[in-house]
């Protein structure tokens, strides 16, 4: 039983790019998010998701796109890569019953 | 809206000392969740305890327990016996009881046991 998986661990984007990062959970849970922690910072949501097909916007979404096709996995894609992204992203999953959230290991993403 | 504070940056300890972080919250919510969570240097998020508004009695783990106190929105976390593990970044966090359980942080406070 994994947990919460994340990839990559580590990423160099230039301005302009884009990237996916990857989440999959292996304990059927029904929720799951995307945080991004900034520097001095705690954890700020950017999407979630309550089941497949179904996401919606949290507190800073701008510049970010989720899907939700299964219920293991909850992808997050940057488009157009800029500096004020650079950040830790966690990936995070709950079940309905239980609103203790598991987290992934983060990706941590620097655009120059 | 949620919205948590914490109030100490930074916070140092003797080990095998005990040590108190404060968390203050704001819920418009009737029915909340609380939580601290560690983060060590590996970055993992790790849950230390929750504590469900409802309940009434203060939640322990071990030698982690939280002075809950309602009335006052305050949500403060012991750690009793500290051991050189300990040394992290604390985040406390507020959950709606229902729904999709989305959390909000503070900005945490960076705990250092001392040998």
């Amino acid at each position: 039983n994994a947990g919460v998986t994340q990839t990559p661990k580590f990423r160099i984007l230039k301005i302009g790019q884009s990237m996916t990062l990857q989440c999959t959970q292996d304990m059927n849970h029904n929720y799951m998010y995307w945080y991004r922690q900034d520097p001095g910072m705690g954890l700020k949501l950017i999407y979630y998701s309550v089941g497949a097909g179904i996401t919606d916007k949290g507190e800073v979404p701008n510049g970010y796109n989720v899907s939700r096709s299964t219920t293991e996995d909850f992808p997050l894609r940057l488009e157009l890569a800029a500096p004020s992204q650079t950040s830790v992203y966690f990936c995070a999953s709950s079940s309905p019953q239980r609103a203790t959230q598991f987290f992934g290991p983060g990706t941590r993403l620097t655009v120059l | 809206a949620q919205t948590v504070t914490q109030s100490q940056p930074e916070m140092s300890v003797q080990e095998a000392e005990t040590v108190t972080l404060s968390c203050t919250y704001d819920t418009s919510e009737s029915n909340y969740y609380l939580f601290w969570y560690k983060q060590p240097p590996s970055r993992q998020m790790i849950l230390v305890i929750r504590q469900e508004a409802y309940k009434q009695q203060n939640a322990t783990e071990n030698r982690f327990s939280v002075n809950f106190q309602k009335a006052a929105k305050s949500f403060s976390l012991k750690i009793s016996d500290s051991q050189l593990g300990d040394t992290a970044m604390y985040f406390c966090a507020s959950g709606p009881g229902a729904g999709s359980y989305q959390l909000t942080f503070g900005k945490g406070t960076k705990l250092s046991v001392i040998p």
